[in-house]
């Protein structure tokens, strides 16, 4: 079945270094959206993004898909405490399975 | 506050139990998903329903099932409860059944089983 992964699982950072999480996908996806989810909490819509090497930017935050529509990343630039949590990237299949990859779990020490 | 309400929020019960948790979409929502988070684990996709009907099944166990309402608000039962099957599970809503919609998720309902 489709797989999601993503890399690194984990990652500590010093306050106002960069970030970057990797997704891939086992199939070609239609759309990529990215959730983050902060400890203890449910996850929150941060974007979605349709378009075959599509880049979006939310202030800190830049977002990309890949040209095969099978790769995503996200990159925190600058990172703040706030910025503490989980990121999934997540899509469906061609038969509206949603499938979330594994997730990478943010820290960032001030 | 994302507009859609799960109840419980917490769960306790024993192995080879039933419990049957709720959840309500965001007003104007038609579509409600169903997941599964174990601890420290991804999000895994039970189901989809949308107006009634089931849109999509993914990893659900058959002894899981769910429902939606007329109402639209949505029910995942659980039984025989496994130790395994302690976890968080979310609801989320989504206004139409296309899976480019962006979706709001409940605060979820964390089961314990004994």
């Amino acid at each position: 079945g489709q797989q999601v992964m993503q890399i690194p699982q984990y990652q500590h950072v010093q306050e106002g270094e960069d970030f970057t999480t990797y997704c891939n996908s086992s199939t070609t996806l239609s759309n990529i959206q990215w959730y983050k989810q902060r400890p203890g909490g449910h996850p929150v819509f941060l974007i979605q993004l349709v378009k075959s090497g599509e880049v979006k930017k939310q202030k800190r935050l830049t977002f990309q898909f890949g040209e095969a529509k099978k790769n995503s990343s996200l990159h925190i630039t600058a990172t703040q405490t706030t910025d503490v949590g989980t990121y999934f990237c997540a899509g469906p299949d061609n038969f509206n399975k949603f499938y979330f990859g594994s997730g990478t779990k943010l820290n960032v020490k001030p | 506050d994302s507009g859609v309400t799960q109840t419980p929020k917490h769960l306790i019960t024993a192995t080879g139990q039933r419990v049957t948790l709720r959840c309500s979409p965001r007003s104007g929502d038609l579509s409600v998903y169903w997941y599964q988070q174990s601890l420290d684990q991804g999000l895994q996709f039970l189901i989809q329903y949308y107006n009634g009907e089931e849109r999509a099944k993914g990893n659900i166990l058959e002894r899981f099932s769910a429902q939606q309402f007329p109402d639209l608000h949505s029910e995942l039962n659980l039984s025989s409860l496994e130790l395994g099957d302690s976890a968080l599970y979310f609801c989320a809503s989504s206004r139409r059944p296309s899976g480019t919609d962006t979706q709001y998720f409940g605060p979820g309902t964390r089961l314990t089983v004994l």
